[in-house]
């Protein structure tokens, strides 16, 4: 079945550093999100990417529709301590618009 | 706050026991979903609304499991006989469709279950 996958895992970063996060599937995904979850919370939505090559940015982040349709990437700079959390990309699957898959996260936690 | 909201926040309870958890969505959206999403996992997929109808059932959902969404607005899931491996966050997500591949899913705060 299709997978996302979510690389690194986890990162240590200093504080006012930039990050970058990438998701990718073996599959062609239509719509890419990225995610953020705090502990015990929901997931909130950060950005949502429609075409493949966008580009689109929120505030300190910026995200991705790779040229391939196979991945995503995440990038925030200048990092802060509220950027702590797991961050999800996620997509519709081939079977239903409206099933999501969600990747593995990536855990961010940034060191004063 | 015009966001999903879901009610318990948390609920604690004895294996053997019912329990039920209800979201209320974004007002104007039509789709509803639940997802459920244990201890360093991301959400899965459980099932889907579209305004009173359910329309898909993962099979993650066995039957001890049942979902209504009798009006068209909020939605129950209602877990029978709960098992230890209930144990997990259960979130709900509304959406109304405005682009023409997919639509853009926003989730509530989620239902923390503990199963003793």
């Amino acid at each position: 079945g299709q997978q996302l996958n979510q690389s690194p895992q986890s990162m240590f970063i200093q504080e006012g550093e930039d990050v970058s996060m990438n998701c990718t599937s073996s599959s062609i995904f239509n719509t890419w999100l990225w995610y953020k979850q705090d502990p015990g919370e929901g997931p909130v939505l950060l950005i949502a990417l429609y075409k493949a090559g966008e580009l689109t940015s929120n505030g300190r982040l910026t995200a991705q529709f790779g040229i391939t349709r196979k991945d995503s990437f995440l990038n925030i700079s200048a990092s802060i301590p509220s950027d702590v959390g797991i961050y999800f990309c996620a997509g519709p699957t081939t079977s239903g618009t409206y099933k999501y898959i969600f990747g593995t996260g990536t855990r961010l936690k940034v060191l004063a | 706050d015009t966001g999903v909201s879901q009610d318990p926040r948390h609920k604690i309870t004895k294996r053997g026991q019912n329990v039920t958890f209800r979201c209320d969505p974004i007002s104007e959206h039509n789709r509803l979903y639940w997802y459920r999403q244990t201890l360093g996992q991301g959400p899965e997929f459980l099932t889907y609304f579209q305004n009173e109808a359910q329309l898909e059932k993962s099979r993650l959902l066995s039957d001890r499991f049942s979902a209504e969404r009798p009006k068209g607005s909020f939605s129950t899931l209602e877990i029978q006989r709960t098992e230890q491996g209930d144990s997990a966050m259960y979130l709900c997500a509304s959406s109304v469709r405005r682009q023409a591949i997919t639509d853009t899913q926003y989730f509530g705060p989620g239902t923390r279950l503990t199963v003793l």
